[in-house]
């Protein structure tokens, strides 16, 4: 099974802040990886595939980089509605497998 | 529009089973791999099965395998998740998820997600 590990668990951070999130693969997933938000009370929603691809209807503030087995999400601005938990999840292998997720508050 | 609605959750004592279902409408429901995805209370995502398209292929987590059955009726453009011997464990709200299709590739993401369905197991 991969294992995927994100960190940090939790950041705090202001409006327009830049933001980078990170996903660490127990073994290569070559770019198999995609990025989710997930909002209180809401399923998840899927914001990149394949590593760097944004979803449909994703603003463009989101980006997904990396290869392997390291693999980032970055927002370039944060805004209101940005904060969340976001989940890293790989296709490479079954099980598919889920991060643990990082939660992105208001500082 | 794609909607995905989940039924059949509920309060179920430890040993039990139940029968979740998924509702599909506003996408070729038969053109999609389909899978559930669930949720313990304040905890992360866990990925629990993949049904392919026609129903030939199935894949499950390891903590699920032989108790836990994936299957759907194209006909009736439904999903559904038979759980047996559930565990304290299985309580969840249990998702039901779209794959992606890009290319006419399955690509094993989850593109559209219902509102889920609650399981609670008690002792």
């Amino acid at each position: 099974e991969i294992v995927l590990t994100q960190s940090p668990a939790t950041l705090s951070l202001s409006l327009g802040e830049r933001v980078t999130l990170s996903c660490r693969a127990s073994q290569s997933v070559t770019t198999y990886l995609a990025w989710y938000q997930q909002k209180p009370g809401q399923a998840p929603r899927l914001l990149i595939y394949d590593a760097s691809n944004r979803a449909t209807g994703v603003p463009a503030r989101f980006s997904g980089g990396g290869s392997g087995t390291d693999f980032t999400l970055t927002i370039s601005s944060l805004e209101p509605e940005d904060f969340a938990v976001y989940y890293c999840q790989q296709r490479y292998s079954w099980p598919l497998t889920f991060g643990g997720g990082t939660k992105v508050e208001i500082k | 529009e794609v909607q995905l609605v989940e039924s059949g959750g509920g309060l179920v004592q430890w040993g039990g089973s139940l029968r979740l279902s998924c509702a599909a409408s506003g996408f070729t429901f038969s053109s999609y791999w389909m899978s559930w995805v669930r949720q313990a209370p304040g905890k992360g995502l866990e990925w629990v099965a993949t049904i392919k398209k026609d129903g030939s292929e199935k894949h499950y987590v390891d903590s699920v395998k032989g108790r836990f059955t994936i299957s759907r009726d194209n006909a009736k453009n439904s999903l559904y998740l038979q759980v047996n011997s559930l565990r304290a464990e299985d309580t969840a709200l249990y998702y039901c998820a779209r794959d992606m299709l890009t290319d006419g590739y399955n690509l094993e993401y989850f593109q559209f997600w219902g509102q889920g369905t609650l399981v609670t197991v008690s002792s």
